[in-house]
């Protein structure tokens, strides 16, 4: 049982590269979320999604893309990768009425 | 505006002694709060949580105090161990189809031997 699974776990880009950030959970999760951390300042949600074929923006949507074709796959792209969005960012996934599950984190560096 | 406050960046505690990290919030909305754990290059995890029914909940060495009235919550851990050392998260939630949290900042917490 690997809980949620985040790949890859470390990327640099160049400003303006794309790329795409796999998070995958095997616990039949219902919810799914995307997360960053920066220092200073905490989690920063930024899509979710509360089933198969739907997503939502959170607090920090901008230059963020996500899909969810699959219940088990959530997925976050970047279209145009700029310095602002190095940053950590996690996926975590939960059924309802408990709590979150965290994957272990992507750090990206856009250089 | 940040929701969800946590003021001290660290705190550093001797083995054996009672850590106590402290979080405010300024939305009355959330009614339930939870604290994570997050050691370096991992995610975060679930430690203790309460409801906003409940003043106080307690796991082994770990209990969670809820002041609403003045829109604050702490941690106790009693004794603090050394393993207990990470960094810790105070997060809320408001009822709703999704249950987003949103988060604190986070306390680095550091138990002395």
């Amino acid at each position: 049982n690997a809980g949620v699974t985040q790949t890859p776990k470390f990327r640099v880009l160049k400003t303006g590269q794309s790329m795409t950030l796999l998070c995958a959970q095997d616990m039949n999760h219902e919810y799914m979320y995307w997360y960053r951390q920066d220092p200073g300042m905490g989690l920063r949600l930024i899509h979710y999604s509360v089933g198969e074929g739907t997503t939502a923006k959170g607090e920090v949507p901008d230059g963020y893309n996500v899909s969810r074709l699959k219940k088990q796959n959530f997925l976050l792209g970047l279209e145009s990768a700029a310095p602002s969005q190095t940053s950590v960012y996690f996926c975590a996934s939960r059924v309802q009425g408990y709590g979150y599950t965290f994957g272990s984190g992507t750090r990206l560096t856009v250089v | 505006d940040q929701q969800v406050k946590q003021n001290s960046p660290s705190l550093s505690v001797q083995e054996g002694r009672i850590s106590i990290l402290n979080c405010d919030y300024t939305n009355s909305m959330f009614d339930y709060f939870l604290w994570y754990k997050k050691y370096p290059a991992e995610g975060p995890t679930f430690l203790i949580s309460i409801s906003s029914i409940k003043d106080k909940n307690e796991d082994g060495r770990f209990t969670v105090f809820l002041n609403k009235s003045a829109k604050h919550l702490s941690l106790h851990i009693v004794p603090s161990q050394p393993g207990d050392s990470a960094v810790y998260f105070c997060a809320a939630s408001a009822s709703g189809s999704a249950r987003q949290l949103t988060f604190g900042s986070g306390t680095q917490l550091t138990v002395l031997p």
